[in-house]
């Protein structure tokens, strides 16, 4: 069974330019997380998709930050327009419920110069 | 603020001991928790569940918890070089994750 797919495995981007990142989890999972994590921290979430929508976005900057997850599948998280602070990995997750065990994509290293 | 607290390290254990890395949490009501695995440059994977008071044993890993405390704990018994990484604690209604604990094991 394929893991969660997550491109590109690497981006960098002069700061102010937007960038996007792209998430296909696991087969018939249909939840779906999108996590920031900094050098020594823990992943912090930004937002959670039950299929389509969006039922945990509070952590989300909605100024420079969107998602969508069109048709409950794949999902892709963008930033416009990233900021410096924003370099750090992002790591998308999938779970199948009622199982809340969550399974991690590679991620993706983003340096903002 | 839901807080997940770890013992910041580094653990530094030798090869062969047991390894106990501790975990607290804010919020009372919470049910399920997890301990990941994170090698250096890796994305954390799934060590344990533990969703009840007591203990969880799994090979070599040994899962405690007691909600009364509102702490969890992961010991890794006969500790191998390949345990070395990160080990992170995560509180899932809040998907929560501590900031981690880093565990060295020499040989």
């Amino acid at each position: 069974e394929a893991g969660v797919v997550q491109s590109p495995r690497y981006k960098i981007i002069e700061k102010k330019q937007p960038v996007a990142f792209w998430c296909n989890p696991i087969s018939g999972h249909n939840t779906l997380y999108w996590y920031l994590q900094n050098l020594g921290q823990g992943p912090e979430l930004l937002i959670r998709y039950e299929n389509e929508e969006a039922v945990d976005d509070s952590q989300l900057p909605k100024d420079r930050f969107s998602a969508e997850r069109l048709k409950g599948v794949d999902s892709t998280l963008k930033i416009q327009p990233a900021e410096l602070g924003d370099s750090a990995v992002y790591l998308c997750a999938s779970s199948l419920p009622p199982s809340d065990t969550q399974y991690f994509g590679p991620g993706t290293r983003l340096t903002v110069l | 603020q839901k807080e997940v607290e770890q013992n910041s390290g580094p653990l530094s254990v030798p090869e062969g001991a047991i390894a106990s890395l501790n975990c607290t949490y804010s919020d009372r009501g919470s049910q399920s928790f997890f301990w990941y695995r994170q090698y250096s440059g890796k994305s954390p994977e799934l060590i344990m569940s533990i969703y009840s008071n007591g203990d969880k044993e799994d090979g070599r890993f040994t899962a405690q918890l007691n909600k009364a405390s509102q702490y969890v704990s992961l010991l890794i018994r006969d500790s191998q070089p390949s345990d070395s990484a990160t080990y992170l604690c995560a509180v899932n209604e809040d998907m929560r994750f501590g900031a981690g604990t880093r565990l060295t094991v020499k040989p």
